[in-house]
């Protein structure tokens, strides 16, 4: 079935440092991938997305390429923020399911001034 | 700030109360979504409505009802939960049911059975 692998954390950086969160899937044909992220507090945002092969999804200084070769969609910025410290989800979309999310557990990431 | 809006924020209840979460969206999506979140793990997926009709229940305990009375509106019922039902209550929505579309959450309900 459908799975998602994240690396697991915390991962703790000092600000400006360069920052990756590993994610890999496994799934039938061609899922849509999305990194979300959770904040102390509240509910899931939508970080970015990428719906097909060699799309990559940008926002707020994060990326993330869809690999198929690699079944890998792993998170990227290149200099966090303290601001950024909160806990990030990777997922696919289940295409035959409602769009049925399966989620990652989830890496903490801690970022110190 | 979220589109998708939930009430309350916190609930406290006995494991005898009935109460309501409610959930509310209105960027015209047609699909929506419970989910229940434990600390420091994935929310996981309880009911979907596809077009206000159930579509999944992911074997739910009948303890929790879910309703939706119209395209915007989400509600789950409770009554008679137990210490273990407390969590976070996530509400979600995505404007069609079968596109490969994201997923929009609100902020959730926090829930204590005491």
């Amino acid at each position: 079935g459908n799975s998602v692998t994240q690396m697991e954390g915390p991962v703790t950086l000092s600000e400006e440092a360069f920052l990756t969160i590993n994610c890999t899937y496994t799934a039938t044909g061609y899922p849509s991938l999305f990194w979300y992220v959770q904040y102390p507090g509240e509910g899931l945002q939508l970080l970015l997305k990428a719906t097909k092969a060699d799309d990559k999804g940008s926002n707020k200084g994060f990326e993330a390429t869809y690999r198929k070769e690699t079944t890998s969609f792993h998170l990227e910025k290149g200099s966090v923020q303290v601001s950024d410290s909160a806990v990030y989800f990777c997922a696919l979309c289940d295409l035959r399911g409602y769009n049925k999310l399966i989620f990652g557990a989830g890496t903490r990431l801690a970022v110190h001034p | 700030d979220t589109e998708v809006t939930q009430t309350p924020k916190h609930l406290v209840m006995g494991m005898t109360n009935k109460k309501s979460l409610k959930c509310e969206q209105h960027m015209g999506h047609r699909a929506m979504y419970w989910y229940k979140q434990k600390a420091k793990k994935p929310p996981e997926l309880m009911f979907v409505y596809s077009y206000e009709k159930l579509s999944i229940n992911e074997s739910v305990p009948s303890r929790f009802s879910p309703e939706c009375p119209n395209s915007s509106l989400l509600n789950l019922h409770l009554h008679a939960l137990q210490p273990e039902d407390s969590a976070l209550y996530l509400c979600a929505s995505s404007q069609d049911p079968g596109a490969g579309q994201p997923q929009h959450f609100g902020d959730g309900t926090r829930l204590s059975i005491l």
